[in-house]
């Protein structure tokens, strides 16, 4: 079945440190590919996605970038705040518009 | 933005009673709503896909008689976990698909509710 694998955590990171989070994918057809963030005691919000191969998510300065290829869609930001530490699940679409998600990385940056 | 709610945050309960966890979208009906699970370091899995005005389709190895999903209006969406054990005990997260924006894949998260069973 479909299956999403990204890199484990926790991540940390000085303020202003380039930021890769791995992310790969096992589907069936073509996905759509999302990244989520879960700051501290909120819910998921969608952070980026993207629905075809070679297509670029952005958002806050995060991307992400669906390469068919390598079954690959990291996350990139080049230059973290404090406040984007969070947990950021990587995710593909089904058939039925359900979620699978990856096992989430925790990302901390400090001052 | 869109808002979805969910109500209790936390619950403790006593193994053999039975929990209900509301979802809510506040502000948007919602056509469709799912249920997540997710164990602590792991992944959220999809338990159920809930369709307003008909019955839940369960992912494999969901029971349906334990996880009963109600989704009576396009706003409210009902987790009730009957006999709860111990091994029940667990993050639940529900989200809440725009009415028409299933398509385009949106979906709006709940905070979640932590069940403990003692």
């Amino acid at each position: 079945g479909d299956s999403v694998t990204q890199m484990e955590g926790p991540v940390t990171l000085s303020e202003e440190a380039f930021l890769t989070i791995n992310c790969t994918y096992t589907a069936t057809g073509y996905p759509s590919l999302f990244w989520y963030v879960q700051y501290p005691g909120e819910g998921l919000q969608l952070l980026l996605k993207a629905t075809k191969a070679d297509d670029k998510g952005s958002n806050k300065g995060f991307e992400a970038t669906y390469r068919k290829e390598t079954t690959s869609f990291h996350l990139e930001k080049g230059s973290v705040q404090v406040s984007d530490s969070a947990v950021y699940f990587c995710a593909l679409s089904d058939r039925r518009y359900a979620l699978n998600f990856g096992k989430g990385t925790s990302l901390l940056v400090t001052p | 933005g869109a808002v979805v709610s969910q109500h209790p945050s936390r619950v403790i309960c006593k193994s053999g009673t039975s929990v209900k966890i509301e979802c809510r979208s506040l502000d948007f009906q919602a056509t469709t709503m799912f249920w997540y699970r997710q164990f602590p370091k792991q992944s959220l899995m999809l338990m159920a896909t809930s369709n307003e005005g008909s019955k839940a389709t369960y992912e494999q190895g969901v029971e349906k008689d334990k996880f009963l999903i109600n989704h009576a209006s396009l706003t409210l969406s009902t987790l009730t976990v009957t006999s709860a054990h111990p091994e029940d005990s667990s993050f639940y997260i529900c989200s809440a698909a725009p009415e028409g924006r299933v398509l385009q894949m949106t979906q709006y998260f709940g905070p979640g509710t932590r069940l403990l069973v003692l």
